[in-house]
């Protein structure tokens, strides 16, 4: 089955800790975006990227950081920076343009200790 | 810079209630519209969307919405609910070549 992976299913974070968060997608798409979801404030777009090897900043992208090396992967970094990470963190992707249905994986829930 | 507006943050139904949620959005051209929903602990997931074409749009288990230009609205409706409708549901636009900007979300709660 095709669809997007994302590991762990809850993360904790340490004081001062770098975590990164697993996004993987085998439907071939080229585009790829990660959100984050807090309660009352729907999804909120941190980065994307619509081609390998390129990324941009989306609306909330202080205190993170992507790469994107292959086409089928999109890891998020959540950096010391970011004073309040605690939410759940979506991963998606689309064929191609931004406009198109968006394809969600199950999300990873990070708490801070 | 468009934006999204859901007015309702939650909502309580008996099953076979009938349910309107409020989605508006702020965009002055062309515009894709889409809702979706998350049911509990399961992914988020497309319900139906709007492009072009009939505005009014049907998707999954019976959901339908309707693009009215003129009110920048495109509301969910379902004539009679069921219990395993309740999830969160998400409004979304898309405007020009922009990125997709989501709603805050609609928690719905259908008691049996």
């Amino acid at each position: 089955d095709g669809g997007i992976t994302q590991s762990p299913k809850y993360l904790f974070r340490k004081e001062g800790q770098n975590v990164t968060l697993s996004c993987e997608q085998n439907l071939n798409h080229d585009a790829m975006y990660w959100y984050r979801q807090d309660p009352g404030q729907g999804l909120r777009l941190i980065y994307y990227s619509q081609i390998v090897n390129d990324f941009q900043k989306g609306d909330i992208a202080e205190g993170y950081s992507v790469s994107r090396e292959k086409k089928e992967s999109f890891p998020l970094t959540v950096t010391s920076a970011q004073k309040n990470p605690t939410a759940f963190y979506l991963c998606a992707s689309t064929p191609g343009q931004r406009q198109e249905t968006q394809y969600f994986g199950p999300g990873t829930r990070l708490l801070v200790l | 810079a468009q934006s999204v507006s859901q007015h309702n943050h939650h909502v309580i139904l008996s099953e076979a209630a009938s349910l309107e949620l409020g989605c508006n959005y702020s965009y002055g051209g062309t515009v894709n519209l889409f809702w979706y929903v998350q049911y509990p602990g399961q992914h988020l997931q497309l319900l139906l969307k709007y492009f072009s074409g009939d505005p009014l749009v049907k998707g999954i288990k019976g959901f339908e919405a309707e693009f009215i230009k003129s009110k920048f609205s495109f509301n969910l409706r379902k004539p009679s609910v069921q219990w395993s409708d309740t999830a969160e549901y998400f409004c979304a636009v898309a405007g020009g070549y922009q990125k997709v900007t989501f709603g805050t979300g609609t928690k719905l709660q259908v008691i049996p």
